[in-house]
């Protein structure tokens, strides 16, 4: 019974490419969210994302971010002409229904990105 | 929106100690979870405690939710509890917005 998995688990860009962060939930959620950790900060909630529908993008930057979850296939997170302020940790969670106030959160192991 | 504090920020140990973490939210949760960040980043589950108190182990976490606090216990320390101690509570408006306190940071010597 596989946990939330991402990958890849450490991806280095230059500033300008682009970073493809990928997310498979646990079998049988179809809820997924993405936070993002500074260096020595707290988790903070981009993007929260049913199967084909974005429901709620608040915490995620209006510019160069963009995420989706198709019907088939990961969760993508996709970060457009990086720059060294995104370098950070990407964690993705994922749940069965939107009722997430009464049951835990399990977050998958995170990807690092760093920008050189 | 609701504040989480986590205290102390950073907490050094001896081997086989023992050690009470704190964090404290500004608004009534319905529900709250504590996290150990190990060193190699991987953020791992410890409790999920709206209220009342559980045990895993040598780990137990006890909330007060009427008085707005919980309690993270860790007796006979080890090498590999090190790593950084985070709450997290839900926003009323949106509950799979998790806000997370900034961390204890602990280090366990042997």
């Amino acid at each position: 019974n596989a946990g939330v998995m991402q990958n890849p688990r450490h991806l280095v860009r230059r500033r300008g490419q682009e970073a493809r962060l990928r997310c498979s939930p646990m079998k049988g959620h179809s809820h997924v969210y993405w936070y993002r950790q500074l260096p020595e900060e707290g988790l903070k909630f981009m993007v929260y994302l049913q199967k084909e529908n974005i429901i709620d993008e608040s915490g995620m930057p209006k510019e160069r971010f963009s995420a989706e979850f198709p019907k088939e296939g990961p969760s993508i997170l996709r970060i457009q002409q990086v720059v060294r302020g995104d370098s950070a940790a990407y964690f993705c969670a994922s749940s069965p229904s939107d009722r997430v106030w009464n049951s835990p959160l399990h977050f998958g192991n995170g990807t690092r990105l760093t920008v050189t | 929106g609701i504040q989480v504090e986590q205290s102390p920020p950073d907490l050094i140990l001896q081997e086989g100690a023992n050690s009470t973490l704190r964090c404290n939210f500004s608004d009534s949760v319905n529900n709250l979870q504590w996290f150990h960040q190990n060193p190699w980043g991987q953020l791992i589950n410890l409790f999920y405690i709206p209220s009342g108190t559980k045990q895993n182990g040598r780990l137990s976490a006890t909330t007060v939710a009427t008085e707005r606090y919980s309690l993270l216990y860790i007796s006979s320390s080890q090498t590999t509890d090190s790593g950084v101690y985070f709450c997290a509570v839900p926003r009323r408006d949106s509950s799979y917005k998790l806000i997370f306190g900034s961390g204890t940071r602990l280090l366990v010597r042997p």
